[in-house]
């Protein structure tokens, strides 16, 4: 079946580092989700990506949508504090595009 | 506008015994996919419900089970627990499947299976 592999698994910066993250499928995806989920909270939509290149920005967050169609970046630009918490991709099952495929996440960190 | 909520948000159970999820969507919304989250699963799919009728299953065992009703509540019963059923179940709402950037999350119910 599909999967989603993200790396990297976890990430610790310094406030004000930039991040680079990325999922990869062996398969082809027509939509990458990116998700950030914070403790005690269910995930919040950051980024939704639509047409293979696209790159799409969500003020310091920046998410492309890979060429290939296997793959998809996101990157947090001048990270701060909050940006503390779990970042999932994901995206439709290609035989049922109402059911959501999910990486495990990447778990980023901050030290102020 | 209220968000989704979930009840119970923490719940300990014993192995064997039955448990039942709530999950109010926003207002207007008819969809509610179930979610269970596990560190080393992440997010798998459960089910989805619109307008009362199960519309998507996911790969889970009968055990797991869930309803809608006219209110578009739903619920998620899971029978004779295991120890691996202890997860964080959550729900999202939208006002129809695969509208992603109008889904919105729970904050879910943690569930512990001693």
């Amino acid at each position: 079946g599909q999967q989603l592999n993200q790396s990297p698994q976890s990430m610790f910066i310094q406030e004000g580092e930039d991040v680079s993250m990325n999922c990869t499928s062996s398969s082809i995806f027509n939509t990458w989700l990116w998700y950030k989920q914070e403790p005690g909270e269910g995930p919040v939509l950051l980024i939704a990506l639509y047409k293979a290149g696209e790159l799409t920005s969500n003020g310091r967050l920046t998410a492309q949508f890979g060429i290939t169609r296997k793959d998809s970046f996101l990157n947090i630009s001048a990270s701060i504090p909050s940006d503390v918490g779990i970042y999932f991709c994901a995206g439709p099952n290609a035989g049922n595009n109402r059911k959501l495929i999910w990486g495990l996440g990447t778990s980023l960190a901050v030290n102020p | 506008k209220a968000g989704v909520t979930q009840t119970p948000r923490y719940l300990i159970k014993t192995r064997g015994q039955q448990v039942t999820l709530s999950c109010s969507p926003i207002s207007g919304h008819r969809s509610v996919s179930w979610y269970q989250q596990t560190p080393g699963q992440g997010l798998q799919f459960l089910f989805e419900y619109f307008s009362e009728t199960q519309r998507n299953k996911g790969n889970f065992p009968g055990r797991f089970s869930g309803r809608q009703f006219s209110n578009s509540r739903s619920e998620m019963n899971v029978s004779t627990l295991e120890l691996g059923d202890s997860a964080l179940y959550l729900c999202a709402s939208s006002w129809d499947s695969g509208i992603y950037n109008e889904q919105f999350f729970g904050p879910g119910t943690r569930l512990t299976v001693l």
